[in-house]
């Protein structure tokens, strides 16, 4: 089974929807992050939580909300989508001092907004 | 503004040749990663360099990492199809584990 799932994989909504996209880990890490990825742009960080009572914006979070249920959960929200919120959306977590300090990755939750 | 550059952002090699992709970055950082991303896929962790002049190999990818210049390198050995992906670098600017990516070099590994 998958380290870092994510839910949906895929998703069509339209402009004005609120959806939500989550994210479980079974690594059993503190920090989890949602970055966000356009063509061309790389990956950019949109929140990241270093334990349930800890969220943090990241450099692009306006438009997005998150919520940390648990240590392995991380939801990430659009309250109200617009087309320009149209990516690649992953969820990472990470453990400093362990694991060699990297982020693991999941899989990845494809949004089109119409 | 922090800035992690890449380059080149496309690359087309011939399998056999050898090849440097470079990542430049802005901020003081001793720490730099270097993930792969398949077309359609998840980005996997290939090295992880956490000092000035830390060199990692694995296989045909070497990565080393200058702090003073604020570079990092992947060197590609006698390249063969399978490496064709895209390759990020990310550096952690000692904030604490928050990663700064590159725009990623797509490499395309032709026959």
């Amino acid at each position: 089974d998958a380290d870092v799932t994510q839910t949906p994989r895929n998703r069509i909504t339209k402009t004005g929807k609120r959806i939500m996209l989550e994210c479980s880990q079974t690594k059993g890490h503190d920090r989890m992050y949602w970055y966000r990825q356009d063509p061309g742009l790389g990956l950019q960080l949109i929140y990241y939580s270093f334990d349930v009572k800890d969220i943090n914006k990241g450099e692009i979070s306006d438009g997005y909300s998150v919520s940390r249920q648990a240590q392995a959960k991380f939801s990430l929200s659009l309250e109200s989508a617009i087309p320009n919120q149209t990516a690649l959306y992953f969820c990472a977590t990470s453990a400093p001092g362990q694991d060699t300090d990297t982020q693991y990755f999941g899989p990845g939750t494809r949004l089109t907004v119409l | 503004e922090l800035k992690v550059e890449q380059n080149p952002l496309f690359l087309s090699m011939q399998e056999g040749k050898n090849y440097t992709i470079y990542c430049n970055y802005s901020t003081t950082s001793d720490r730099l990663y270097w993930y792969r991303q398949d077309p359609g896929k998840s980005l996997e962790s290939l090295f992880v360099l956490l000092s000035n002049g830390a060199v990692k190999q694995e296989g045909r990818l070497m990565a080393s990492l200058d702090t003073k210049a604020r570079l990092s390198t992947l060197h590609i050995t006698a390249a063969v199809h399978d490496l064709s992906a895209t390759y990020f670098c990310a550096v952690d600017p000692n904030t604490g584990n928050q990663f700064y990516f590159g725009t990623g070099t797509s490499l395309t590994v032709i026959p």
